[in-house]
């Protein structure tokens, strides 16, 4: 089945200690994010990349980086975690076509994975 | 004022009855309309999604947009214990970003436990 796969599930770091979250997909998607979701809470969009074209959201740290080295892969990096960033990190992607405004074709479903819960000791 | 809002629950149901999940927002671009369903520490997985008004049916649940109203639903028949979980509303619509398409703003989930 087609997919999208994050690894590791549960992530334990020291605060301070860089921390690198991956994500793989099978669905072909054009568009790849990472979400930022705690406890009772929406997911909170921290960046997407749409084809090799990264979108920073304006309130994420910079503490927070991403890398997507191919079409299939995703990659979060917390350079330096505080206990403020223990949450569930979710991967989504979504297969894009750009339309005009009001067009139908702008529409984004998003397929997420498993995610990854990251815990701050 | 929150652009989706969505009561937190939690709602406790017996199991068989007849489930309303509800969402209401405020943007009235909104034209996609999704509905995932997210167990306890697992990322959500999408149920169904609906394109302006209208209902939409897939086996025992029923998704329902009132765009006049700005209120979405989301009914369960015939609940099972395994339909405990966080649902979560999710809607796109409106302004293009700079790569011509648009961002998904969700609510924060109702949690629910059908009881057996």
């Amino acid at each position: 089945d087609a997919m999208v796969i994050q690894n590791p599930r549960y992530q334990v770091t020291q605060f301070g200690k860089p921390v690198t979250l991956s994500c793989s997909q099978t669905l072909n998607h054009n568009v790849m994010y990472w979400y930022q979701q705690k406890s009772s809470q929406a997911p909170k969009l921290l960046f997407h990349y749409y084809d090799k074209d990264f979108n920073n959201e304006a309130d994420t740290p910079d503490n927070f980086q991403s890398r997507r080295p191919n079409t299939s892969f995703c990659f979060l990096d917390i350079r330096s975690p505080g206990l403020g960033d223990a949450a569930m990190y979710l991967c989504a992607t979504s297969s894009v076509i750009p339309g005009l405004a009001g067009s139908r074709a702008a529409k984004n479903i998003q397929y997420f994975g498993a995610g990854t819960r990251l815990s701050v000791l | 004022q929150k652009e989706v809002e969505q009561d937190p629950g939690p709602l406790s149901v017996p199991e068989g009855a007849i489930v309303s999940l509800n969402c209401t927002y405020s943007n009235s671009a909104f034209q996609y309309f999704m509905w995932y369903r997210q167990y306890s520490r697992k990322g959500p997985e999408l149920l169904m999604y609906t394109y302006s008004s209208g209902n939409k049916e897939d086996g025992r649940f029923t998704a329902q947009v009132d765009k006049s109203s700005k209120y979405i639903s989301l009914f369960i028949r015939d609940s099972q214990p395994s339909d405990s979980a966080t649902y979560l509303c999710a809607m796109s619509g409106g302004p293009l970003n700079s790569g011509g398409y648009q961002k998904v703003t969700f609510g924060t989930g109702t949690k629910l436990q059908v009881i057996p």
